[in-house]
């Protein structure tokens, strides 16, 4: 059964660094994409980016300027970094592994779902 | 980039009940779409994919239904452990990218 722990620092002050990792056990990391969701206070879900084994990433366009993620294989983990933080950065942080799936009914597609979660990280920005 | 709203946002409902949530995408999306259910403090759970397909461990209570631009989860029976906020979600190839819904709370009449 795959589980994703995560840690990282939950106080930080604005103007800091955002860093948070995520370990994979219990399956394999190759073959996935590896996403970072955060949801602010009383608020919904907000994907932030996500990378695969190989390193190749992908970012929420509202966030890539401030975002770096990578991955760290011969741990089987992943972080997110997110410079520049704000109290709008306050929230909870999700890591959770990409599953694709595709299908042809009514037409073809193929697309990703989250189908494993973190238990999330408490990140407060406040000066 | 396709936007999804859902409906209603919230709905007061007892044990025992039906309750449907809809959500729709702003383009057809055919089949490619998730259900999520969060519980307060807890980290989202995937019900079903690619539209209606239950994922395994959840209760066959759950269901959902849907394609191209309409989808609806439907809880049969509602249960107390079933009061949450649920979220659909759908993914744009070009560019990789995740969309979530506003979610709709499910709570106690």
């Amino acid at each position: 059964q795959v589980q994703l722990q995560q840690w990282g620092a939950g106080l930080l002050k604005p103007s800091e660094t955002l860093s948070l990792t995520c370990a994979v056990y219990g399956g394999s990391f190759s073959g996935y994409y590896w996403s970072w969701i955060r949801q602010p206070p009383g608020k919904g879900l907000e994907w932030i980016g996500e990378i695969n084994h190989s390193g190749s990433t992908n970012y929420n366009p509202s966030l890539k300027s401030r975002v770096t993620i990578s991955v760290d294989t011969s741990k089987n983990q992943f972080s997110l970094k997110l410079s520049s933080v704000t109290a709008a950065d306050t929230a909870v942080y999700y890591c959770a592994r990409g599953l694709g799936s595709s299908g042809y009914y009514p037409f073809y597609y193929y697309y990703y779902y989250m189908d494993v979660w973190g238990k999330g990280t408490t990140v407060t920005v406040s000066s | 980039a396709i936007q999804l709203t859902q409906s209603p946002s919230s709905l007061s409902a007892s044990v025992g009940d039906r309750v449907t949530i809809t959500c729709r995408a702003s383009q057809g999306i055919s089949s490619a779409l998730a259900w999520y259910q969060q519980k307060p403090g807890k980290a989202p759970k995937l019900l079903i994919y690619d539209a209606s397909s239950l994922e395994s461990g959840v209760p066959s209570r759950f269901s959902g239904s849907g394609s191209g631009t309409d989808f609806t989860l439907t809880i049969s029976s509602l249960q107390p452990e079933d009061f949450a906020t649920y979220y659909c979600q759908q993914f744009n190839s070009y560019p990789r990218r995740f969309t979530f819904g506003p979610g709709t709370k499910v709570d106690i009449k």
